[in-house]
């Protein structure tokens, strides 16, 4: 699977959209993009995945470029329960069984 | 979120004790995931159910032992653990993942402590 790179910490007010961007420069065509969370000592929530169109649902909007090789997570409104580590995987379809692997993320702080 | 449950939440043991966890999920998925998540680390991807099969074991020491009795339960047996085994371990369920379905759904944890 491709290797994704992401920005160790970033703040966001409360209100104005948390843009969250990840690298995944060796990204194969058959790779999807998935975009996980995890509050502090909770386990963590599915967000969003695409492969090459953007999509958005009532959580987020996944932006992805026309080379697939970075992607922007979008929270438009973020709250401050938004504050979490958020992972960007990239994961192909038919390999090892549904192993998701998950790196040390992008820790975003949501202040008032 | 009920979807997936664990219990306990939180556990204290002895390295002698023999204890085990509990993950349950009302999703009507057919795979089912330990992870192991310690302090400051990533999480490690522990064991992988598929239809009451195992298809992964990632290299867990045996003190760990799986039990999937169906595609609803999944049970994490621990007998004679290490202190550095002290950790968060997740539950997840998904649809089944040879079919590309990776939307994993998580449980709270349990937070173990091991004396």
């Amino acid at each position: 699977d491709a290797k994704t790179t992401q920005p160790t910490s970033m703040d966001c007010a409360e209100g104005r959209a948390a843009n969250l961007p990840c690298n995944h420069s060796t990204i194969s065509g058959n790779e999807y993009v998935y975009w996980y969370r995890q509050i502090h000592s909770q386990g963590p929530q599915y967000i969003i995945h695409g492969l090459k169109n953007n999509e958005t649902n009532e959580m987020a909007s996944l932006i992805i470029t026309e080379d697939r090789k970075s992607s922007t997570l979008i929270l438009p409104h973020a709250t401050l329960r938004d504050t979490a580590v958020y992972y960007c995987i990239v994961r192909g379809r038919g390999t090892s069984y549904g192993k998701l692997t998950f790196g040390q993320g992008t820790i975003l702080t949501v202040h008032p | 979120e009920t979807g997936v449950t664990q219990t306990p939440r939180h556990l204290v043991m002895g390295m002698t004790n023999k204890k085990s966890l509990k993950c349950e999920q009302h999703l009507g998925h057919n795979a089912m995931y330990w992870y192991k998540q310690s302090a400051k680390k990533p999480l490690e991807l522990m064991f992988v159910y598929n239809f009451k099969e195992q298809t992964e074991n990632n290299s867990v020491p045996s003190r760990f032992s799986p039990e999937c009795p169906n595609s609803s339960h999944l049970f994490l047996h621990l007998h004679t653990l290490q202190p550095e085994d002290s950790a968060l371990y997740l539950c997840a369920s998904s649809q089944d993942p040879l079919a590309g379905h990776y939307e994993q759904y998580f449980g709270p944890g349990t937070r173990l402590t091991v004396t």
